[in-house]
């Protein structure tokens, strides 16, 4: 079965900084789809950025982008110029098929 | 686009009480979800459906849980009787066709406490 690892249950990072917070997905797969998704205290699951497997270029979205490296099975996202609004529980999520596996997720603080 | 809407925001009930969550996908999408989040299992799939019907239920915990989708706008999640440990938040989402490269949209979830 295909698992998704956050190994950092929480982070924290200044303002207007870059933080990276790391996944990693074990699959034998080599066509899938990964992506993040970000939950504010509102509980609202919103989609921050995907990736497919098969382009090696990394996606970018305005001020988050990620390094996807497949051989390593490492899928990490960086948010540069973090702003207070960014402050919520991250998910990486690993999709193939109709079935989409979550990590346990990280929980980003940003300090004023 | 209204979005994902799900109803109740907040459900609390008494153990052994039956319990219906309510979810209203995208116009236009093919395929719904029902997820369970709870601190201790994270985000848990419990069963989706391909044009109202159900095609993988393998994650429905119990039979006290059930799940229908009588038409393409409407879903609804019941537990029944519900227990104490049946506390979580559930979400549902939806997606296009081929959502293996379509993201999931979801709701904002229902809390449900059942005391």
């Amino acid at each position: 079965a295909q698992t998704v690892t956050q190994s950092q249950p929480e982070m924290s990072v200044q303002e207007a900084e870059t933080v990276t917070l790391s996944c990693t997905y074990d699959t034998s797969e080599s066509d899938y789809y990964l992506f993040w998704y970000k939950q504010p205290p509102s509980r609202q699951m919103i989609l921050v950025i995907r990736q497919e497997a098969y382009k090696q270029q990394n996606a970018t979205e305005n001020r988050f982008s990620v390094n996807f490296q497949k051989a390593a099975k490492s899928f990490s996202l960086k948010i540069s110029d973090s702003q207070l609004g960014d402050a919520a529980m991250y998910f990486c999520a690993y999709r193939r098929g109709y079935d989409m596996r979550f990590g346990a997720g990280t929980r980003l603080t940003v300090k004023p | 686009d209204a979005g994902v809407i799900q109803s109740p925001r907040h459900e609390v009930t008494e153990m052994g009480q039956e319990v219906t969550l309510r979810c209203k996908p995208i116009s236009g999408h093919d395929y719904l979800f029902w997820y369970r989040q709870t601190m201790m299992r994270g985000l848990e799939l419990l069963i989706y459906f391909n044009n109202n019907v159900p095609i993988d239920d393998s994650g429905m915990p119990e039979d006290r849980f059930s799940a229908k989708m009588p038409n393409a706008s409407f879903s609804t999640l019941k537990i029944q009787p519900s227990e104490p440990r049946d506390s979580a938040v559930y979400f549902c989402a939806s997606s296009h066709d081929r959502p293996e490269n379509s993201p999931l949209h979801f709701g904002n979830g229902t809390r449900l406490t059942v005391t």
